[in-house]
């Protein structure tokens, strides 16, 4: 079945550094979703990108989708203590009706 | 304000028991899920409803069934609980396009 492979799976950073994860799957995905999950929270909908090649910017997170659709990234410029949880992707998982779940990318920050 | 409610944050019971998670929407939507979330394993999804009545089997369907009368409910047993379904247990719901939108969590504890 699809799988989507997440990289890296921690990441620790001292405050004010940059951070990316990074996101693969094994097919072809019509769209990626990326989702923030705070300690002690529950999954929170970020953004989700479509088009091939498609760079979206919130604030401070830079979001890419690979030219093939088979990649996406997220980039955190200078972290702050506030971007501290687990980023986990999400694409389309071989049926009309669900996602599959990268496994995510736990991130610290030291202040 | 969209929600989707769990019907207990912590839950602890003993082996063997039978155990009840239930998850409303008030979003109108077909589709919804229970994921389960363990340290190091992302998110893990374990059955999908995409209409009243209608079910899949996820990923680790094992030692779970579910059940959907409703379409705004969705119901998780444990027919028989082990220690080693101890975990954090995510329902979410999804209107077919955009984001899933999960609930606070039940974080489930098996003795």
């Amino acid at each position: 079945g699809q799988q989507v492979m997440q990289i890296p799976q921690y990441q620790h950073v001292q405050e004010g550094e940059d951070f990316t994860t990074y996101c693969n799957s094994s097919t072809t995905l019509s769209n990626i979703q990326w989702y923030k999950q705070r300690p002690g929270g529950h999954p929170v909908f970020l953004i989700q990108l479509v088009k091939s090649g498609e760079v979206k910017k919130q604030k401070r997170l830079t979001f890419q989708f690979g030219e093939a659709k088979k990649n996406s990234s997220l980039h955190i410029t200078a972290t702050q203590t506030t971007d501290v949880g687990t980023y986990f992707c999400a694409g389309p998982g071989g049926s009309n009706y669900k996602l599959t779940f990268g496994k995510g990318t736990l991130l610290t920050v030291n202040p | 304000d969209v929600k989707v409610t769990q019907s207990s944050r912590y839950l602890v019971k003993r082996t063997g028991e039978k155990v009840f998670l239930e998850c409303v929407q008030d979003m109108d939507h077909e589709n919804m899920f229970w994921y389960r979330q363990d340290p190091g394993l992302g998110l893990r999804l374990i059955y999908f409803s995409y209409d009243v009545k209608m079910k899949e089997k996820g990923d680790i369907p094992e030692g779970y069934s579910v059940s959907r009368e409703k379409k705004e409910r969705f119901s998780l047993i444990l027919e028989s609980a082990s220690t080693n379904q101890t975990s954090m247990y995510l329902c979410a719901s999804w209107g077919g396009v955009g984001e899933l939108f999960f609930g606070e969590g039940s974080r489930l504890t098996v003795l």
